[in-house]
């Protein structure tokens, strides 16, 4: 089985600071990684996803994240964020499997409030 | 990336009577598709999973009975909550993946239909 923990619920920020949002995640097989953003009363939209290769992934909107498989981690980070990117982050894993994608172990969430 | 539609977006329903949620891939034959519920401030909680043809495979928890779900088609898979309670008012959101065959290695998300139950 596979846990996702995203150590901060919320994480406030002015807006053109860097910010970082943390996941850490548990798992006894090699995993696929994921961060999604949720807008207000909207599905997730993927932000990046990691599958192999470079631990260094870069994503939508000016995200990127890096996978640490000693530390188990897979923090996203911006370097400038904007009051747009005010919205609800998840950072989700999925078991390597010979099918594809099996289905994704979520964490709860970081809401990402930028202020002016 | 790809197209899944949900519809309805928003839906209010007397308690007793029955809800049905659609959710459609656009561009794309779905495989399989998920149904996610998210309480307020909260996770997505995976409810079941199907794929087309079979029936849906319900995590532990999950009143089968209650929430029905339909795959008839590639494109179509359907939620109906059954004599809907206020409890059942909630945040649902599908998903969807192609074969892997055709490249199916990514979900897409529906944008989500917020249930009122009064």
């Amino acid at each position: 089985a596979q846990s996702v923990t995203q150590l901060d619920s919320q994480v406030p920020v002015f807006e053109e600071a860097p910010v970082e949002l943390r996941c850490n995640y548990s798992s006894s097989v090699s995993v696929y990684l994921f961060w999604y953003v949720q807008y207000p009363n909207q599905g997730l939209q993927l932000l990046l996803k990691y599958l192999s290769g470079s631990t260094l992934v870069k994503g939508i909107n000016g995200f990127e994240a890096e996978f640490n498989k000693s530390q188990t981690s897979f923090h996203l980070r911006k370097p400038s964020v904007h009051i747009s990117d005010t919205a609800e982050y998840f950072c989700a894993v999925s078991p390597l499997m010979n099918s594809g994608y099996s289905t994704l172990t979520f964490g709860k969430g970081t809401m990402l409030l930028v202020s002016p | 990336g790809a197209v899944v539609s949900q519809h309805p977006s928003r839906v209010i329903c007397k308690s007793g009577t029955s809800v049905k949620i659609e959710c459609r891939s656009l561009d794309f034959q779905a495989t399989t598709m998920f149904w996610y519920r998210q309480f307020p401030k909260q996770s997505l909680m995976l409810m079941a999973t199907s794929n087309e043809g079979s029936k849906a495979t319900y995590e532990q928890g999950v009143e089968k009975d209650k929430f029905l779900i339909n795959h008839a088609s590639l494109t179509l898979s359907t939620l109906t909550v059954t004599s809907a309670h206020p409890e059942d008012s909630s945040f649902y959101i599908c998903s969807a993946r192609a074969g892997l065959r055709t490249g199916g290695t990514e979900a897409f998300f529906g944008q989500g239909t917020r249930l009122t139950v009064v």
